[in-house]
Protein backbone atom coordinates (compact mmCIF):
# COMPACT_ATOMS: atom_id res chain seq x y z
CA UNK A 1 0.00 0.00 0.00
CA UNK A 2 0.63 3.57 -0.35
CA UNK A 3 3.34 4.91 2.65
CA UNK A 4 5.23 7.74 3.59
CA UNK A 5 8.69 7.83 5.33
CA UNK A 6 10.03 11.01 6.65
CA UNK A 7 12.81 11.38 8.95
CA UNK A 8 13.35 10.97 12.24
CA UNK A 9 13.00 13.70 14.67
CA UNK A 10 13.66 15.47 16.92
CA UNK A 11 15.70 18.22 14.97
CA UNK A 12 16.84 20.90 16.76
CA UNK A 13 18.47 23.92 14.79
CA UNK A 14 20.00 27.32 16.17
CA UNK A 15 17.80 30.54 15.16
CA UNK A 16 18.82 31.66 11.02
CA UNK A 17 19.71 27.56 10.03
CA UNK A 18 19.02 26.75 7.16
CA UNK A 19 16.42 23.42 7.90
CA UNK A 20 15.78 20.14 5.47
CA UNK A 21 13.49 17.74 6.42
CA UNK A 22 13.34 14.60 4.38
CA UNK A 23 10.15 13.07 3.25
CA UNK A 24 9.98 10.17 0.43
CA UNK A 25 6.92 8.11 -0.44
CA UNK A 26 5.65 4.76 -2.16
CA UNK A 27 2.80 4.94 -3.91
CA UNK A 28 0.97 3.76 -7.23
CA UNK A 29 0.03 6.39 -9.57
CA UNK A 30 0.45 10.02 -9.17
CA UNK A 31 -0.56 11.24 -5.91
CA UNK A 32 -0.61 14.47 -5.06
CA UNK A 33 2.12 15.35 -1.42
CA UNK A 34 1.58 17.74 1.42
CA UNK A 35 3.33 19.11 4.31
CA UNK A 36 1.51 19.82 7.66
CA UNK A 37 2.68 21.56 10.28
CA UNK A 38 1.60 21.13 14.22
CA UNK A 39 1.63 23.81 16.69
CA UNK A 40 2.30 22.71 20.48
CA UNK A 41 -1.05 21.59 21.56
CA UNK A 42 -2.89 22.75 18.26
CA UNK A 43 -4.46 20.80 15.66
CA UNK A 44 -2.68 20.53 12.31
CA UNK A 45 -2.47 22.96 9.55
CA UNK A 46 -2.03 22.92 5.26
CA UNK A 47 1.92 24.03 5.05
CA UNK A 48 2.26 23.42 1.53
CA UNK A 49 1.29 21.03 -1.26
CA UNK A 50 2.11 19.98 -4.60
CA UNK A 51 -0.34 17.52 -7.30
CA UNK A 52 2.14 16.88 -10.00
CA UNK A 53 5.80 15.62 -10.66
CA UNK A 54 8.13 18.98 -10.58
CA UNK A 55 5.71 21.36 -8.88
CA UNK A 56 6.97 23.29 -6.14
CA UNK A 57 4.54 24.35 -3.48
CA UNK A 58 5.90 27.33 -0.99
CA UNK A 59 3.93 29.08 2.18
CA UNK A 60 5.66 31.34 5.53
CA UNK A 61 9.06 30.68 3.71
CA UNK A 62 9.23 26.63 3.49
CA UNK A 63 9.31 25.26 0.15
CA UNK A 64 9.15 21.60 -1.07
CA UNK A 65 9.75 19.99 -4.73
CA UNK A 66 7.74 17.42 -5.78
CA UNK A 67 10.22 14.92 -7.54
CA UNK A 68 9.21 12.01 -8.80
CA UNK A 69 12.38 10.32 -10.37
CA UNK A 70 13.20 10.25 -6.30
CA UNK A 71 9.94 9.53 -4.60
CA UNK A 72 10.59 12.55 -2.64
CA UNK A 73 9.20 15.55 -1.41
CA UNK A 74 11.87 17.35 1.12
CA UNK A 75 10.86 20.32 3.15
CA UNK A 76 12.78 23.28 3.05
CA UNK A 77 13.59 26.77 4.63
CA UNK A 78 16.72 29.18 4.53
CA UNK A 79 16.41 30.71 7.65
CA UNK A 80 14.47 29.49 10.08
CA UNK A 81 12.80 31.38 13.30
CA UNK A 82 11.91 29.99 16.97
CA UNK A 83 8.25 30.32 15.76
CA UNK A 84 8.70 27.34 13.39
CA UNK A 85 8.71 25.07 16.35
CA UNK A 86 6.50 22.54 15.41
CA UNK A 87 5.72 18.86 14.32
CA UNK A 88 6.12 18.71 10.81
CA UNK A 89 3.93 15.96 8.74
CA UNK A 90 4.65 14.70 5.50
CA UNK A 91 1.32 13.36 3.39
CA UNK A 92 0.47 12.15 0.36
CA UNK A 93 -3.09 11.29 -1.20
CA UNK A 94 -3.50 8.97 -3.81
CA UNK A 95 -7.42 9.51 -5.35
CA UNK A 96 -10.12 11.81 -4.07
CA UNK A 97 -12.11 9.75 -1.57
CA UNK A 98 -9.55 7.87 -0.52
CA UNK A 99 -7.99 9.27 2.94
CA UNK A 100 -4.65 10.97 3.52
CA UNK A 101 -1.46 8.90 4.19
CA UNK A 102 1.01 10.23 6.91
CA UNK A 103 4.24 10.48 7.59
CA UNK A 104 5.03 9.96 11.71
CA UNK A 105 6.31 13.30 11.88
CA UNK A 106 9.38 15.33 12.64
CA UNK A 107 9.43 17.81 15.50
CA UNK A 108 11.70 20.80 14.90
CA UNK A 109 12.95 23.00 17.98
CA UNK A 110 14.41 26.27 16.99
CA UNK A 111 16.35 28.38 19.79
CA UNK A 112 17.39 31.21 19.89
CA UNK B 1 -16.21 30.56 4.94
CA UNK B 2 -15.98 27.21 6.26
CA UNK B 3 -15.48 26.29 9.58
CA UNK B 4 -14.75 23.19 12.20
CA UNK B 5 -15.65 23.12 15.09
CA UNK B 6 -14.68 20.32 17.74
CA UNK B 7 -15.50 19.75 21.36
CA UNK B 8 -14.60 19.62 24.09
CA UNK B 9 -10.87 20.50 24.17
CA UNK B 10 -10.09 19.08 27.39
CA UNK B 11 -11.33 15.77 28.85
CA UNK B 12 -10.66 13.53 31.85
CA UNK B 13 -12.11 10.45 31.74
CA UNK B 14 -11.99 7.27 34.46
CA UNK B 15 -11.25 3.96 32.68
CA UNK B 16 -14.81 2.20 31.87
CA UNK B 17 -16.68 4.93 31.23
CA UNK B 18 -18.17 6.41 28.05
CA UNK B 19 -17.50 9.04 25.41
CA UNK B 20 -18.40 11.21 22.87
CA UNK B 21 -16.46 13.45 20.92
CA UNK B 22 -18.54 15.45 18.31
CA UNK B 23 -17.04 17.55 15.22
CA UNK B 24 -18.83 19.57 13.03
CA UNK B 25 -18.55 21.57 9.60
CA UNK B 26 -20.03 24.67 8.86
CA UNK B 27 -19.81 26.58 4.96
CA UNK B 28 -19.59 23.29 3.12
CA UNK B 29 -21.89 20.56 1.85
CA UNK B 30 -21.50 17.04 2.01
CA UNK B 31 -17.69 17.20 3.32
CA UNK B 32 -15.75 13.97 3.83
CA UNK B 33 -15.16 13.47 7.07
CA UNK B 34 -12.45 12.05 9.18
CA UNK B 35 -11.08 10.98 12.80
CA UNK B 36 -7.52 10.55 13.45
CA UNK B 37 -5.91 9.98 16.75
CA UNK B 38 -2.61 11.03 18.07
CA UNK B 39 -0.70 9.34 20.95
CA UNK B 40 1.79 10.74 22.82
CA UNK B 41 4.87 10.87 21.09
CA UNK B 42 3.26 9.03 17.85
CA UNK B 43 2.23 10.07 14.65
CA UNK B 44 -1.54 10.39 13.10
CA UNK B 45 -3.80 7.09 13.27
CA UNK B 46 -6.51 7.20 11.36
CA UNK B 47 -9.47 5.90 13.37
CA UNK B 48 -12.81 6.51 10.75
CA UNK B 49 -13.54 8.49 7.64
CA UNK B 50 -16.89 9.09 6.07
CA UNK B 51 -17.96 10.00 2.69
CA UNK B 52 -21.56 10.55 3.63
CA UNK B 53 -24.13 10.45 6.08
CA UNK B 54 -24.16 7.40 7.60
CA UNK B 55 -21.14 5.80 5.46
CA UNK B 56 -18.86 5.10 8.13
CA UNK B 57 -15.13 2.90 7.15
CA UNK B 58 -13.42 1.52 10.00
CA UNK B 59 -9.76 1.53 9.63
CA UNK B 60 -8.53 0.53 13.11
CA UNK B 61 -10.28 -2.45 15.36
CA UNK B 62 -10.55 -1.16 18.85
CA UNK B 63 -13.71 0.13 20.94
CA UNK B 64 -14.67 2.85 19.48
CA UNK B 65 -17.08 3.94 17.30
CA UNK B 66 -17.95 6.62 14.95
CA UNK B 67 -21.78 7.93 13.62
CA UNK B 68 -22.66 10.51 10.90
CA UNK B 69 -26.34 11.42 11.97
CA UNK B 70 -26.03 14.60 10.17
CA UNK B 71 -24.02 15.72 6.69
CA UNK B 72 -21.79 18.00 8.71
CA UNK B 73 -22.09 16.24 11.92
CA UNK B 74 -19.14 13.35 13.59
CA UNK B 75 -19.02 11.68 16.58
CA UNK B 76 -16.87 9.49 17.83
CA UNK B 77 -17.74 7.21 20.81
CA UNK B 78 -16.90 4.47 23.10
CA UNK B 79 -18.93 2.88 25.69
CA UNK B 80 -16.28 1.74 27.87
CA UNK B 81 -12.80 3.99 27.79
CA UNK B 82 -9.64 1.68 28.09
CA UNK B 83 -6.26 3.58 29.19
CA UNK B 84 -4.55 2.98 25.95
CA UNK B 85 -7.96 5.29 24.78
CA UNK B 86 -5.75 8.13 26.56
CA UNK B 87 -4.24 10.63 23.23
CA UNK B 88 -5.14 13.89 21.33
CA UNK B 89 -8.02 13.42 18.81
CA UNK B 90 -8.52 15.28 15.42
CA UNK B 91 -11.43 15.79 13.45
CA UNK B 92 -10.76 16.93 10.12
CA UNK B 93 -12.78 17.85 6.74
CA UNK B 94 -12.74 17.76 2.65
CA UNK B 95 -13.93 17.96 -0.13
CA UNK B 96 -11.75 16.84 -2.48
CA UNK B 97 -8.60 15.36 -1.40
CA UNK B 98 -6.51 17.13 -3.75
CA UNK B 99 -7.15 20.43 -1.56
CA UNK B 100 -5.45 18.72 1.82
CA UNK B 101 -7.51 18.59 5.38
CA UNK B 102 -8.52 21.05 7.06
CA UNK B 103 -8.24 19.84 10.70
CA UNK B 104 -9.98 20.70 14.13
CA UNK B 105 -8.50 22.38 17.24
CA UNK B 106 -8.47 18.97 18.65
CA UNK B 107 -9.46 17.14 22.29
CA UNK B 108 -6.62 15.88 24.26
CA UNK B 109 -8.21 12.93 26.24
CA UNK B 110 -6.70 11.48 29.38
CA UNK B 111 -8.67 8.15 30.92
CA UNK B 112 -7.53 7.68 34.30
Amino acid sequence: GDSVTQMEGPVTLSEEAFLTINCTYTATGYPSLFWYVQYPGEGLQLLLKATKADDKGSNKGFEATYRKETTSFHLEKGSVQVSDSAVYFCALLNSGNTPLVFGKGTRLSVIA
Amino acid sequence: SQTIHQWPATLVQPVGSPLSLECTVEGTSNPNLYWYRQAAGRGLQLLFYSVGIGQISSEVPQNLSASRPQDRQFILSSKKLLLSDSGFYLCAWSLSGEYGYTFGSGTRLTVV
